[in-house]
Formats: C-alpha cells, structure tokens, sequence
C-alpha cells in the first residue's frame, strides 16, 4: 500500500529554471494538497485540489502553478524558480467529505534552488 | 481564521517520565484538531484527531489528547515516554468546507527523549 508517493525526492535547480513535482495516490482519494514546510514556519497550504477538475489557491501560492491531471496525481509546477522557493515540499490527500477525516501526507520533496 | 499556536519550540523530557506538548487554538465554531508527527526526512504521520465528543482521545503509539474548550487548548501527551518518540510535532485545525477543508498548522514542537 504505497499511499501518497511524491517524485523527486531531492532537486537542485538553478535561479530561473523550471521543473514539476509529482504527487500520486492511490487511496480514491477526492482531496489533494500541496504544503511547503520551512524552519520554524510549519506547512503552509499553496494550493489545494477538493476534488477531480478543481484547484484552488492557498495561503502561498506566488511562483507556483498546479494541475490536478486525474483523480490520484496532482502536480506543482516552478515557472521560473527563486531562492525564495528553497523548501521541502508535501503533497497530501484526504477522502473529503465532511472534513473529519485525516490527511496522508507524502514524504517529501526537498528542493534547492541556487 | 483558523488558527493554531504551539508555545514550545522543543520539549525535552526523560525516558519514562510522563510527556506534553502544548497546543491552543483559535477557530470561529466548532474545531476540528489533529495531531501529527515527523520523524527527519519523512512526511507527516497522523497520531489523532479531536471532532466531537469525548474531550480525551486516544491515538497512535500510546499518545493521547486533552480538548479542554474554556482553555481553547488541545495538548498532546503521553504516561511515559521513550526515546523513539524524539520528533517533531505538529499541531493543526481544519479550515472549513469553503477552504478545502485544507490544515493549517503550528510551527512544530522538537521533542526529544534522553535515556
């Protein structure tokens, strides 16, 4: 039961370049999130996904773009990276419905950008 | 806004001594409350959730939570720790159904447990 797989796990790009970061589940789930956690700040939300053919800003989303490809992936994409993106980023999921249950997080990409 | 606040950046405590790591919230209504926990360079992991109900649940690995409302407290805690539960803990509310039901989340609690 693989849950929320995310790829790459580790990126060092240079000021200006772009990339996409992978998110896959495969536990039906109606509800995809991407976090970026940085030290001392926790996760802040960046872009959220309530369902299939939605998405939706959140607290962060500035430098960022996503798609929500089909049910289980939901990618984030790096226009033209900053030093500011510097993070570790998390994609998690969630059945939805009425809010209670948890999410299942990912473990992670950690990204640098020089 | 749905908010959460973790007044300790670390807590340090003795294998076997009972643990707590705090946790306050702000929330316009009735909260929905997590607890999660990272181990380094792996995501989150859910320990437990507060929706209604008992005030004191039960969650993974022998931790348990105290919903206290007059206090808008939620404080994760445990009889007696061990050294495998050095980590770092997350606190988080459930935004509402308009937001996505999205979490927003502390700054995190470093725990660390000495033999």
């Amino acid at each position: 039961n693989a849950g929320v797989t995310q790829t790459p796990k580790f990126q060092v790009l240079k000021t200006g370049q772009s990339m996409t970061l992978q998110c896959a589940q495969d536990m039906n789930h109606n509800s995809m999130y991407w976090y970026r956690q940085d030290p001392g700040m926790g996760l802040r939300l960046i872009y959220y996904s309530a369902s299939e053919g939605t998405t939706d800003k959140g607290e962060v989303p500035n430098g960022y773009n996503v798609s929500r490809l089909n049910k289980r992936e939901f990618s984030l994409r790096l226009e033209s990276a900053a030093p500011s993106q510097t993070s570790v980023y998390f994609c998690a999921s969630q059945w939805g419905g009425q809010g209670n249950q948890p999410q299942h997080f990912g473990d992670g990409t950690r990204l640098s950008i020089l | 806004a749905q908010s959460v606040a973790q007044p300790e950046d670390q807590v340090n405590v003795a294998e076997g001594n009972p643990l707590t790591v705090k946790c306050t919230y702000s929330v316009s209504g009735n909260p929905y409350l997590f607890w999660y926990v990272q181990y380094p360079n792996r995501g989150l992991q859910f320990l437990l959730k507060y929706i209604t109900g008992d005030n004191l649940v039960k969650g993974s690995y022998g931790f348990e939570a105290e919903f206290n409302k007059s206090q808008t407290s939620f404080h994760l805690k445990k009889p007696s720790a061990l050294v495998s539960d050095s980590a770092l803990y997350f606190c988080a509310v459930r935004d509402p159904p308009d937001s996505g039901y999205a979490l927003n989340f502390g700054k995190g609690t470093s725990l660390l447990v000495t033999p």
